[in-house]
């Protein structure tokens, strides 16, 4: 089945520690999104990247760190200097650039210790 | 499962009955549109989109209507049913962005 999977579906950090979210996609989408999402609020973009090693940051990159190394995977890295990380996050991809439809992964639940 | 939406407005609809759910869009300069539908705990679901050249359009049991006037976007569903409970929200598209709405829960009572 073509998809978007993420893992793992729970993350829990302990303080001062940096996690990485995996993002994997074989719907062959050159585009793939990380959002963050809050109670009660829209989604807010981390990173976005329209093709392998190259990225950009979103409205809310800092305490956040990527790569894109291959065009199946974006993973996501939560570091430290991000002191509000307990969240729910989306990975998303599309066919072309940030205007095509966007289709998400199931989320992965970010929790602090 | 997740709260998606803790202080989300709610919609309660018997089932069978039609459901609409609006979407008040801030940019006149979006042109692009999509309905998401997320169930608690899971990533968000496309559902249906639409583009500004267009007012209405359809799917199965959707409707999305499009008003430019009043910059504001409405989801159609059609003989609601349980399996449609779920927090819906709209995304409208300008320049390089997507700008998400926080969603309104739609409950569907038996």
């Amino acid at each position: 089945d073509g998809g978007i999977t993420q893992s793992p579906k729970y993350l829990f950090r302990k303080e001062g520690q940096n996690v990485t979210l995996s993002c994997e996609q074989n719907l062959n989408h050159d585009a793939m999104y990380w959002y963050r999402q809050d109670p009660g609020q829209g989604l807010r973009l981390i990173y976005y990247s329209q093709i392998v090693n190259d990225f950009q940051k979103g409205d809310i990159a800092e305490g956040y760190s990527v790569s894109r190394e291959k065009k199946e995977s974006f993973p996501l890295t939560v570091t430290s200097a991000q002191k509000n990380p307990t969240a729910f996050y989306l990975c998303a991809s599309s066919i072309g650039g940030v205007r095509q439809t966007q289709y998400f992964g199931p989320g992965t639940r970010l929790l602090v210790l | 499962g997740e709260s998606v939406g803790l202080h989300l407005p709610t919609l309660s609809v018997q089932e069978g009955d039609n459901s609409i759910i609006n979407c008040a869009y801030s940019n006149s300069a979006s042109d692009y549109f999509i309905w998401y539908k997320q169930e608690s705990g899971k990533g968000p679901q496309f559902i249906i989109d639409i583009r500004s050249n267009m007012d209405k359009r359809q799917g199965q049991r959707v409707t999305v209507l499009l008003n430019k006037t009043v910059k504001h976007l409405s989801l159609q569903i059609a003989a609601t049913q349980p399996g449609d409970s779920a927090v819906y929200f709209c995304a409208e598209g300008y320049g390089q962005n997507f700008v998400f709405g926080p969603g309104t829960r739609l409950s569907v009572l038996p």
